[in-house]
């Protein structure tokens, strides 16, 4: 399995609070991406990174943004919180071929 | 309509089965990937293909570019197959997947 960790697992916010997950990665890879996972919608990127600083938005990007200031760790920010944000945000990480690796996942509870 | 479309979007099966998943896309792509998902579980990639097919253990993966479908078999099913089935695939010089919905499989004893 490809080394990669996320924190935390499970978190319950209110609205309107600041949130941050953080994504691990033992492996090296270049690019790395954050997902959301909600019934019906299936996976939709939220933003990923191809190094070091180097970021781009995906298609469910508002009210998101990220930050990758190291090769093996990749930041979510949830800047205030909000009900809809509600989902399991998935990280993943791919090397120098397609395939993704994905990471445990975090539920994130919206209150 | 979503670029990638999957059937059936649930399959119930018996044990020992033959189990076929689909995977139709509209889009040109330069690589087809199929995961599974268990129940409350993470993503494991199980195929990344290009053309023709792939085989590991009771899984097969196809792929038909000119017909832009490809097809996840599973022989012999047992109910550990029992997990979401997602197809994605890539599309242009980009890094992002295009996803499907998933097959949603449950394979009964």
């Amino acid at each position: 399995d490809a080394g990669i960790t996320q924190s935390p697992r499970h978190k319950v916010t209110e609205t309107g609070t600041p949130v941050t997950l953080r994504c691990h990665q033992t492996e090296n890879h270049r690019y790395m991406y954050w997902y959301r996972q909600d019934p019906g919608h299936g996976l939709r990127l939220i933003h990923y990174s191809y190094g070091v600083k180097d970021t781009d938005k995906g298609e469910v990007s508002d009210g998101y943004s990220v930050s990758r200031s190291k090769t093996e760790d990749f930041l979510l920010t949830l800047e205030s919180a909000t009900s809809s944000q509600t989902s399991v945000y998935f990280c993943a990480i791919s090397g120098t071929g397609e395939t993704q690796y994905f990471g445990p996942g975090t539920r994130l509870l919206v209150l | 309509k979503n670029e990638v479309e999957q059937s059936p979007q649930n399959l119930t099966a018996q044990e020992g089965e033959f189990i076929t998943i689909n995977c139709s896309y509209s889009v040109g792509i330069s690589a087809l990937h199929w995961l599974q998902q268990h129940p409350g579980g993470g993503i494991v990639s199980l195929f990344m293909l290009s053309s023709g097919k792939k085989k590991h253990g009771r899984l097969i993966a196809t792929i038909n570019i000119q017909e832009k479908h490809s097809s996840l078999h599973i022989t012999a099913s047992h109910p550990r197959d029992s997990a979401v089935y997602i197809c994605a695939v890539n599309a242009g010089n980009n890094r992002k997947l295009i996803w499907g919905l998933g097959t949603s499989l449950a394979v009964n004893p």
